[in-house]
């Protein structure tokens, strides 16, 4: 079962232009999770909210997370050809199970 | 600090015929992860386990999917007999898994992308 949803499926924007992709989640949650998985490096953690947060930043990606409306956002700045990649947000359901969404498929453009 | 370690990287197989995927946590890490991911989608839990004891595997399709981690350090997938929809990279990541802690970080490794023709 899926727990978490993206959106947009794809995106395709210029280099230097802002990216921000959207999750949405169905149960409640302790900490949502960012992944990125390109061909070249895999799948890769990104970034880690928890439920008592409401925004973080990690260099060029901030993450929001609203608990009540069960959503959370990444955006990435000033994006280069390197953020081309799928992302990915999952949350645990249970304790230990991590439940990932479809992704969303970001293609920079130089 | 090594990474997952999986290997092989690719595998192209037969449908009726078996294969065995192989992952190397990192060092010390308790929690091993196997995931199944199709194309288009997001890798799907399949089996974890804690030291070498199975803490989840409710979506192993365990008519034809096994899973072992002996000495609770490496671990092997198989599948005997493969089907056409198994095709999919298979996913193997590990955590500390520290007790009262499990929703650790997971380190993933590069996967495993299996053909089934």
């Amino acid at each position: 079962s899926q727990q978490g949803e993206e959106d947009p499926q794809a995106l395709s924007i210029q280099e230097g232009e802002n990216a921000t992709m959207n999750c949405s989640y169905k149960t409640s949650i302790n900490n949502l999770q960012w992944y990125r998985q390109n061909s070249g490096r895999g799948l890769v953690h990104l970034i880690l909210i928890r439920s008592n947060e409401r925004e973080k930043h990690s260099g060029r990606l901030r993450v929001t997370l609203d608990t009540s409306k069960k959503s959370s956002s990444l955006l990435i700045t000033a994006s280069r050809a390197a953020d081309t990649a799928s992302y990915f947000c999952a949350t645990f359901q249970g304790a230990q199970k991590l439940v990932f969404g479809q992704g969303t498929r970001l293609t920079i453009n130089p | 600090e090594a990474g997952v370690a999986q290997s092989p990287r690719y595998k192209i197989i037969e449908k009726r015929q078996s294969v065995a995927f192989w992952c190397n946590p990192i060092s010390g890490h308790a929690t091993l992860y196997w995931y199944q991911q199709i194309l288009g989608q997001g890798p799907k839990l399949l089996i974890q386990f804690q030291n070498n004891g199975v803490v989840d595997d409710s979506q192993l399709p365990k008519d034809r999917f096994s899973a072992e981690r002996l000495k609770g350090v490496d671990s092997t997938l198989k599948i005997q007999p493969a089907k056409l929809e198994d095709s999919a990279v298979y996913l193997c990541a590990s955590s500390l898994g520290r007790g009262g802690l499990p929703q650790d970080t997971q380190y993933f490794g590069p996967g495993t992308r299996l053909t089934v023709l």
